[in-house]
């Protein structure tokens, strides 16, 4: 596709329900990032692939969220057992090589009632 | 890790005014340097960058300055207008080393016409 594209644009779950978030990056870009954004404020680390490999998760808030890139291109993350702290637009960007600049997709907006 | 702190939080001018948003940064080993434009309910846009080797790059009305050796960097936008009323991130990274990007918590800009 044309950039970077994440869905759904918008998640309302309960408390307590499983999320799952999809990102489509841009092709052939090699690297894939997840950020958190809560509102009014910058974009914060989650995690980080090369490729397939996940090479940084140090941002992953706890053991309930998860994310994978198991064919090195879409990647899912998965936030278990929600908490209303989790709402936020969650922000995957892409990245051409290690070096290149970010592609950020649209956001996935999600609010825990 | 890094640490990216960012200044003012709000900045208000008349339009066909400048304005000049700083961010400092920790970690030396940083070498590269992006801003980032975020309209409301938008994606981050790159706007300009900069890497550690050069001191000062510009962009028709956008220029970022670096000074490695106090560890800032800022954004100069001259002649405003209103549509460049935005929030504005800067981010820091070691590319080149696959490191991830970390933001500073963004300055709200407000262009009075």
């Amino acid at each position: 596709g044309a950039g970077v594209s994440q869905s759904p644009r918008y998640k309302v779950a309960k408390r307590g329900q499983d999320v799952a978030l999809r990102c489509d990056p841009i092709s052939g870009h090699v690297s894939l990032f997840w950020y958190q954004q809560a509102l009014g404020q910058g974009p914060e680390f989650l995690t980080y692939f090369q490729n397939e490999a996940q090479l940084d998760k140090s941002g992953l808030p706890s053991d309930r969220f998860f994310a994978e890139r198991p064919e090195g291109s879409v990647s899912t993350l998965k936030i278990q057992r929600t908490q209303q702290e989790d709402s936020a637009v969650y922000l995957c960007a892409s990245s051409p090589d290690i070096t290149g600049e970010l592609f950020f997709g649209e956001g996935s907006r999600l609010t825990v009632l | 890790g890094e640490n990216v702190e960012q200044h003012p939080s709000t900045l208000s001018v008349q339009e066909g005014d400048s304005a000049v948003i700083k961010c400092t940064y920790s970690d030396s080993a940083s070498n590269y340097f992006p801003w980032y434009k975020q309209e409301l309910g938008k994606r981050p846009q790159l706007i300009i960058d900069i890497r550690s080797n050069v001191g000062e790059k510009k962009d028709q009305r956008i220029a970022v300055t670096l000074n490695k050796t106090a560890k800032h960097f800022s954004l100069h936008i001259t002649e405003t207008q209103p549509e460049d009323s935005a929030v504005y991130f800067c981010a820091a990274s070691r590319r080149n080393y696959g490191q991830n990007f970390v933001f500073g918590p963004g300055t709200r800009l407000s262009v009075l016409p």
